[in-house]
């Protein structure tokens, strides 16, 4: 079957300091491969996507990028801010799934001034 | 603002009681999926509804069930519930065959379960 596993939090990080996720996938098939975040009290936002190998998403200074040879996609983000506290989630789908979308875990992250 | 509605948002139940939760989905979209977030971790699919039929299923008991109505609404019943039932419910509208991405989250409805 479809798994993702992410790195466990809390991560807390100071304001500037880099800031990286762990991400890495079982599929059955060719998935595309999502991060989403969830402020405190909202829904789901799409962070970024990639729908292919060697694929670099990025938004708001966040970037991952598709590694279909050791089966990762870690987000990344070079200088965080306190906005950036917030749960992120790793996620995949199949084609032939439709949009059934298959969540890691989550990492909840903590930034202060 | 993704234009996906959920209510209530927060909702006390016990044990053996039944639930519906709501949703309203962003104008123009005509598919509604369904998942838990149980605490400390990530949502799990419970199904989707296209056309206001079932269009896919995760691995959820039968009394868990939904409706999908021609305003393209829905509803996420839940009989006999349970305490590990205790969950925000999300709902997610999209296009049918649009790509994920366009797949558009509502806030949720914080499910406890005495």
């Amino acid at each position: 079957g479809n798994s993702v596993t992410q790195m466990e939090g809390p991560v807390t990080l100071s304001e500037e300091a880099f800031l990286t996720i762990n991400c890495t996938y079982t599929a059955t098939g060719y998935p595309s491969l999502f991060w989403y975040v969830q402020y405190p009290g909202e829904g789901l936002q799409l962070l970024l996507k990639a729908t292919k190998a060697d694929d670099k998403g990025s938004n708001k200074g966040f970037e991952a990028t598709y590694r279909k040879e050791t089966t990762s996609f870690h987000l990344e983000k070079g200088s965080v801010q306190v906005s950036d506290s917030a749960v992120y989630f790793c996620a995949l789908s199949i084609k032939a799934a439709g949009n059934k979308l298959t969540f890691g875990g989550g990492t909840r992250v903590l930034v202060k001034p | 603002e993704t234009g996906v509605t959920q209510s209530p948002t927060h909702l006390i139940k016990t044990r053996g009681q039944q639930v519906t939760l709501r949703c309203s989905s962003q104008s123009g979209h005509n598919t509604v999926s369904w998942y838990q977030q149980a605490l400390g971790q990530g949502p799990q699919f419970i199904f989707q509804y296209y056309r206001e039929e079932e269009n896919g299923r995760g691995n959820f008991p039968p009394r868990f069930s939904g409706l999908q109505f021609p305003n393209y609404s829905s509803e996420l019943n839940v009989n006999a519930l349970e305490l590990d039932d205790s969950a925000l419910y999300l709902c997610a509208s999209s296009l049918q065959g649009a790509p994920n991405e366009k797949l558009f989250f509502g806030s949720g409805t914080q499910l406890s379960v005495l």
